[in-house]
C-alpha cells in the first residue's frame, strides 16, 4: 500500500460527460502528479502541483483541468470526454518540491471507460 | 529532450531462471535520476529503486540487482531466480533536475512461469 488514494477506482460514462476523479497522496507529501496510462500512449505525465500550485503540465488536454486543496488532496477534471480518454488515470505524490528528483508513489488509478 | 527505450515488450521465463530487463535513457542534463517501477496484475505502480547520475555504483536488493552504465546510456534491471509472483509489467523512467515531467519507457512484460 503506497499510501496514496485514488477515487473512484472505476468508471464507466458516456460520451460529452464530465466527471471528477479524485485523491489523497502520502501524509506529509506535498506534490501531487497526475499521468495517464492508455495502451496507445503509454505512461503520459499530465500535471503536478505542490501545495496548492501548478508546478508542471505535460500533455494535458484543455478539456482537462486539475486543481490541489489545502488539505493537498487533488481533483482531476475531465471535461466533454471522448472515447479516446478512456484510460487508467493514477495520481501519485511525492515529498520532494519536484525538481524531478524524488521517487513518486502511485495510487491504485482510476480506471475510465467512455462508452 | 528526454526518452527512455524499453526494447523488450515481452519476456517469457521459466521459475527460477534469472531474466535482465534492458533500459536505454537518453538526455543531455547532466544531472538526472532513473528509476524502475513495478506494475503487478492488480495495477497499482509500484516504486523499485532511485539512481541519480552521479552514482553509478551497481546495486542489489535481494533477488534483484540493477546496472547503471552511463557509458552505454543504460540502467539495466536483473532478477535473480525469477518467481510467479515477478510477473508485472516493469517500466524505466528518466527525470532530470528541475524537471517534473518523468518519462516513462513503454514497458516490459515479465512473464514467469511455474
Amino acid at each position: 500500500d503506497s499510501g496514496v488514494t485514488q477515487t473512484p477506482k472505476h468508471l464507466i460514462t458516456a460520451t460529452g460527460q464530465r466527471v471528477t476523479l479524485r485523491c489523497s497522496p502520502r501524509s506529509g507529501d506535498l506534490s501531487v502528479y497526475w499521468y495517464q496510462q492508455s495502451l496507445d500512449q503509454g505512461l503520459q505525465f499530465l500535471i503536478q502541483y505542490y501545495n496548492g500550485e501548478e508546478r508542471a503540465k505535460g500533455n494535458i488536454l484543455e478539456r482537462f483541468s486539475a486543481q490541489q486543496f489545502p488539505d493537498l488532496h487533488s481533483e482531476l477534471n475531465l471535461s466533454s470526454l471522448e472515447l479516446g480518454d478512456s484510460a487508467l488515470y493514477f495520481c501519485a505524490s511525492s515529498r520532494s518540491s519536484g525538481r524531478g528528483t524524488g521517487e513518486l508513489f502511485f495510487g491504485e488509478g482510476s480506471r475510465l471507460t467512455v462508452l | 529532450a528526454q526518452k527512455v527505450t524499453q526494447a523488450q515488450t515481452e519476456i517469457s521465463v521459466v521459475e527460477k531462471e534469472d531474466v535482465t530487463l534492458d533500459c536505454v535513457y537518453e538526455t543531455r542534463d547532466t544531472t538526472y535520476y532513473l528509476f524502475w517501477y513495478k506494475q503487478p496484475p492488480s495495477g497499482e505502480l509500484v516504486f523499485l529503486i532511485r539512481r541519480n547520475s552521479f552514482d553509478e555504483q551497481n546495486e542489489i536488493s535481494g533477488r534483484y540487482s540493477w546496472n547503471f552504465q552511463k557509458s552505454t546510456s543504460s540502467f539495466n534491471f536483473t532478477i535473480t531466480a525469477s518467481q510467479v509472483v515477478d510477473s508485472a509489467v516493469y517500466f524505466c523512467a528518466l527525470s532530470v533536475y528541475n524537471n517534473n515531467d518523468m518519462r516513462f519507457g513503454a514497458g516490459t512484460r515479465l512473464t514467469v512461469k511455474p
